[in-house]
Formats: structure tokens, C-alpha cells, sequence
């Protein structure tokens, strides 16, 4: 079975802090992970995916398969950056399992 | 190019109909997923259908079906509709599905009654 959990529901922080959004997972394979946001009165989209390594919008997520983690940062957080996180893992075939979801606020 | 297109926006039933979500993919795609969205359950997977034929499917009740044409677009059927049923239904698509991102819609929100 795989499971995904994001252990905190909200995370406020204010501008120009720095953000982590935690993940955890669990998954007997090798899996597959991806970061997707919700911008409000947006459609769900993705942020960023671990097997290409980039960094989107200045978040990174580095997946440590040690830890079962792929946690998501960026040093300074911006108002904009205000929205819902779902960490994903996609294990056998297409199929998505989501965390739970971290809402991130980010005030001025 | 035009995102994932999912239609209605909205929709309200009462207890006991049934419904169809229709779902046009990104002109491209052939992989077409669909997810139900609750507050209590998060999202979750219904079915991925690719080239028409049904290749995963998640733990939800036989009342969920669903199908996808030569054409790629897809649509979703819940028949004999429960309260529980209220939900956001997303769909996704994406290239192939197995090794490419998937694409979101902006959903369809069903409400029961």
C-alpha cells in the first residue's frame, strides 16, 4: 500500500521567512513524487516533481528515500505563495495518492 | 493549449439519481484520471482510462464507472447517488500517464440533496 501524510494542515510564516512543508511517505518500490499547489480559485497544478530537480518559483524538494521524506523549502517565502500544498506519490501504474494537504499562509 | 476541460462546473441531485461528469483532455493527452476531492477524505483515485480501456482503478463502489472515446475525452458515471457522494470531481490528464505529469481540471462540484 503506499500512503502519503503532510503532518501539518496549516503553516503560517511571515514574508521573507523561510518555509518547509513536510512529507512523509511510505511505499515498498521505488516511487515517484510530486509537489502540487492550489492557488485560491485556481485548478489544482504542478509545482514540481522529484525526478527533474528543479527548483519552481524558489521551492526545491529533495527526495530522501532514507527518511522516507520529500520535504518542500524556499528560503523566503512571498506573499503570493499563499495557497494549498498536496505532496503526491505515484507508485505502480497512474494512480495519485495524496497527503492531506498543508495550507500555507504567508503573511505581510 | 487549452487545459483540461471538465463539464458542468456544477451540478445538484437528488438522493438516488444518477449523474455524468464529462472531461476533455489536453489535445494530446491519452491518459484521462479522474479523483473525488472531500474535506473529510482529501483526494483520492476513482479510474484512469487509456486508450479507452480502464487501466487502474481505485477503491470506490461499483456505482462508480466510467469510460473514455476514440477521441480521448472521458466521462464519469455514479449511479443510484448517496449524500456522501457530494463531492469536487477532478479530472486529469496526462501524455502517457505511466512517466508524464498529470494535468488538472478545474473540476465539477456535485451536490447531492
Amino acid at each position: 500500500a503506499q500512503r502519503v501524510t503532510q503532518p501539518e494542515k496549516l503553516l503560517s510564516v511571515f514574508k521573507g521567512a523561510p518555509v518547509e512543508l513536510k512529507c512523509n511517505y511510505s511505499y515498498s518500490g521505488s516511487p515517484e513524487l510530486f509537489w502540487y499547489v492550489q492557488y485560491s480559485r485556481q485548478r489544482l497544478q504542478l509545482l514540481l516533481r522529484h525526478i527533474s530537480r528543479e527548483s519552481i518559483k524558489g521551492f526545491t524538494a529533495d527526495l530522501n528515500k532514507g527518511e522516507t521524506s520529500f520535504h518542500l523549502k524556499k528560503p523566503f517565502a512571498q506573499e503570493e505563495d499563499s495557497a494549498m500544498y498536496y505532496c503526491a506519490l505515484r507508485g505502480a501504474g497512474n494512480m495519485l495518492t495524496f497527503g492531506g494537504g498543508t495550507r500555507l499562509m504567508v503573511k505581510p | 493549449k487549452a487545459g483540461v476541460t471538465q463539464t458542468p462546473r456544477y451540478l445538484i441531485k437528488t438522493r438516488g439519481q444518477q449523474v455524468t461528469l464529462s472531461c476533455s483532455p489536453i489535445s494530446g493527452h491519452r491518459s484521462v484520471s479522474w479523483y473525488q476531492q472531500t474535506p473529510g477524505q482529501g483526494l483520492q483515485f476513482l479510474f484512469e482510462y487509456f486508450s479507452e480501456t480502464q487501466r487502474n482503478k481505485g477503491n470506490f463502489p461499483g456505482r462508480f464507472s466510467g469510460r473514455q472515446f476514440s477521441n480521448s475525452r472521458s466521462e464519469m458515471n455514479v449511479s443510484t447517488l448517496e449524500l456522501g457522494d457530494s463531492a469536487l470531481y477532478l479530472c486529469a490528464s496526462s501524455l502517457t500517464g505511466t512517466d508524464s505529469p498529470l494535468h488538472f481540471g478545474n473540476g465539477t462540484r456535485l451536490t447531492v440533496t
